[in-house]
């Protein structure tokens, strides 16, 4: 167990629907960043969060969006879902958001399926 | 831009083989280096670092060496074991705080 927590860790959905994906980082980890893993596009960063701030942005769409609350779990938001958003999702955990950084902490995935 | 080539896999080895995965890096300034391990159903999980120039990572029985000149830093291991079969990302972090990872080589160990 990382301790980067996420659920669901399977979700299957149709085309046009709406997801939620969660996050709770490793305790005491401030920064939570957002992956998506295809078998076509490898590993690609969608979004980050510093202490319920966005922090940078990566490859995200327009349909998709995040946010890190309070107590630092943080959601993902899918909508208008396509055939080509099923992929691995993965949230990681920092401690920081710059200086010392010693490597990301992931979690085990959330694998979307859109049909 | 900043990027990180890693060789094609699939690798295919038999256990107790010597194995390399070459990485190169291209980045200003001067980048943290890391390669990352994933199992089968798995995240991905840091296995070894290095943050400046010659600096050697090491971690259950995996080596690596930060090498500014040929902007390498290819993963090593002497003898491996059926249970190293996973996908080896090698992944490096800018001056300017983003993390950019390679494609990921598959390596599967035969008894």
């Amino acid at each position: 167990d990382s301790g980067v927590t996420q659920t669901p860790k399977h979700l299957i959905t149709a085309t046009g629907q709406r997801v939620t994906l969660r996050c709770s980082p490793r305790s005491g980890d401030l920064s939570v960043y957002w992956y998506q893993q295809s078998l076509d596009q490898g590993l690609q960063f969608l979004i980050q969060y510093y202490n319920g701030e966005e922090r940078a942005k990566g490859n995200i769409l327009e349909r998709f969006s995040a946010q890190q609350f309070p107590d630092l779990h943080s959601e993902l938001n899918l909508s208008s879902l396509e055939l080509g958003d099923s992929a691995l999702y993965f949230c990681a955990s920092s401690v920081g958001n710059q200086g010392a950084f010693s490597g990301y902490t992931f979690g085990s995935g959330t694998r979307l399926t859109v049909v | 831009g900043d990027s990180v080539t890693q060789m094609e896999g699939p690798v295919t080895l038999s256990e107790e083989a010597f194995l390399t995965i070459n990485c190169t890096y291209t980045a200003t300034g001067y980048p943290s280096l890391f390669w990352y391990v994933q199992y089968p159903g798995e995240g991905l999980q840091l296995l070894l670092k290095a943050t400046k120039a010659d600096d050697k990572g090491s971690n259950k029985g995996f080596e690596a060496t930060y090498r500014k000149e040929t902007t390498s830093f290819h993963l090593e291991k002497g003898s491996v074991q059926v249970s190293d079969s996973a996908v080896y990302f090698c992944a490096l972090k800018t001056s300017y705080d983003k993390v950019i990872f390679g494609p990921g080589t598959s390596l599967s160990v035969i008894p």
